[in-house]
């Protein structure tokens, strides 16, 4: 079975600081997705970048980045410039190629980070 | 485009008590996916559901739970005779298709409170 894994139950970072959350996964799968949410005090669950597996190259989305170590199984999140509105609980978060037999996500149990002006 | 709906937001039962909470779909979207929240933890999957099908409920609690996502109206997650360690947040997602692209659209949750 998967298994996605947080190390980081909380992170802190200065305003206008650069921070990484970490994210390591279990799979013997080699075609899979890999996705960065967002949970902020409203409790929404937002998208904050996504990555194939068969893709060498690192996703971007404008301030957020991921290091994707396929080898190592490994899956960080680069929040470059923090604001204060980053503030929030961010899960990483896995998708297996079920065939059509599926579609669920496997959540790791959350990192929260703490923005300080 | 209205987002993922869910409702109610807020839900309180009393032990032994039916709870039944909805979600909407986005407009088009024909595959719905519910999630449970313990406090202090991430989200479980429960199930996944396409119109008038169950495709995937690996995730479901063998007994008290059930789902329904009918031809006509909501998706239903009903749990029967509810006991506190229910007491979490419910979250629905929807999306229009299965493929990497088609992402998994949140709803705002319900919480659960069992007394």
């Amino acid at each position: 079975a998967q298994t996605v894994t947080q190390s980081q139950p909380e992170m802190s970072v200065q305003e206008a600081e650069t921070v990484t959350l970490s994210c390591t996964y279990d799979t013997s799968e080699s075609d899979y997705y890999l996705f960065w949410y967002k949970q902020p005090p409203s409790r929404q669950m937002i998208l904050v970048i996504r990555q194939e597996a068969y893709k060498q190259q690192n996703a971007t989305e404008n301030r957020f980045s991921v290091n994707f170590q396929k080898a190592a199984k490994s899956f960080s999140l680069k929040i470059s410039d923090s604001q204060l509105g980053d503030a929030a609980m961010y899960f990483c978060a896995y998708r297996g190629n079920y065939g059509g037999a599926t579609n669920k996500l496997i959540f790791g149990t959350g990192t929260l980070l703490a923005v300080q002006p | 485009n209205a987002g993922v709906m869910q409702n109610p937001r807020h839900l309180v039962r009393r032990r032994g008590q039916e709870a039944r909470l909805r979600c909407s779909p986005m407009k088009g979207h024909s595959h719905v996916y519910w999630y449970r929240q313990l406090p202090e933890e991430g989200l479980k999957f429960m199930v996944y559901l396409q119109k008038e099908n169950i495709i995937d409920e690996s995730g479901m609690p063998k007994e008290r739970f059930s789902a329904e996502f009918p031809k006509e109206g909501p998706s239903i997650l009903r749990i029967q005779q509810v006991v506190r360690g229910d007491s979490a947040a419910y979250f629905c997602a929807s999306s229009i298709g299965i493929g990497i692209n088609d992402e998994q659209y949140f709803g705002p949750g319900t919480r659960l409170t069992v007394t």
